[in-house]
């Protein structure tokens, strides 16, 4: 069975500063990885996704993520956050044969403080 | 192009009475999904359309629940009664494709509560 653990239900980090938002996935088979992020009020949108090919997966907004096959991490950073970047983000995994159905972390809340 | 959409957004109902949960996914979407999130806990699947056939239901939690499908367009998911653990935030989603690592797009959630 699939699992998805992210580290740390809520971080702070200040406007400028490296965010590192940490999952690791559990999977008998090499997985596609996703991050969503949900700002406020609003619903789930795809920031990022690792299928196949290169393991550094850039996505919208600054934000990447490596796939660490060894670590069986898929970590996603941003070099500077910015005041905007404050929501709650979501690691997901799904196998790869079959159809779409993701597994989902707890979710990490970020928070971007002056 | 519209997104998912999803109606009501918020709803306070209690407990032992209905709700109705519904979904229009983005146009041409055939495969259409439920997920649920009660609070503090992950985002979890709930059971997948393609058209208007039931794909796959096995994350509903009892049979409280009905979901459907009707011409393989909009969705509804019915709670009857509703319990409190079923408080929570209710997403629908929709994709092109149903294989794996196709993007799959969230609406913005309806947020039950049942007191």
């Amino acid at each position: 069975a699939q699992s998805v653990t992210q580290l740390g239900s809520h971080v702070s980090v200040s406007e400028g500063a490296l965010v590192l938002l940490r999952c690791n996935y559990s999977s008998s088979v090499p997985p596609y990885l996703f991050w969503y992020v949900q700002y406020p009020n609003q619903g789930l949108q795809l920031l990022l996704k690792y299928t196949t090919g290169a393991t550094l997966v850039k996505g919208i907004n600054g934000f990447e993520a490596e796939f660490k096959k060894s670590e069986t991490s898929f970590h996603l950073t941003k070099p500077s956050a910015h005041m905007s970047d404050a929501a709650e983000y979501f690691c997901a995994v799904s196998g790869t044969g079959g159809y779409n159905k993701l597994i989902f972390g707890a979710g990490t809340r970020l928070a971007v403080h002056p | 192009e519209a997104g998912v959409t999803q109606f009501p957004s918020h709803s306070v109902i209690e407990k032992g009475q209905t709700v109705t949960l519904r979904c229009d996914p983005i146009s041409g979407h055939d495969n259409l999904y439920w997920y649920r999130r009660v609070m503090g806990k992950e985002i979890k699947f709930l059971l997948h359309f393609v058209k208007e056939s039931k794909q796959d239901e096995s994350g509903m939690p009892n049979n409280r629940f009905l979901a459907e499908r009707t011409g393989g367009t909009y969705s509804t998911l019915k709670v009857q009664p509703a319990e409190l653990e079923d408080s929570g935030v209710y997403f629908c989603a929709s994709s092109h494709r149903a294989s794996s690592g196709n993007t799959i797009y969230f609406g913005e959630g309806s947020w039950l509560t049942v007191v």
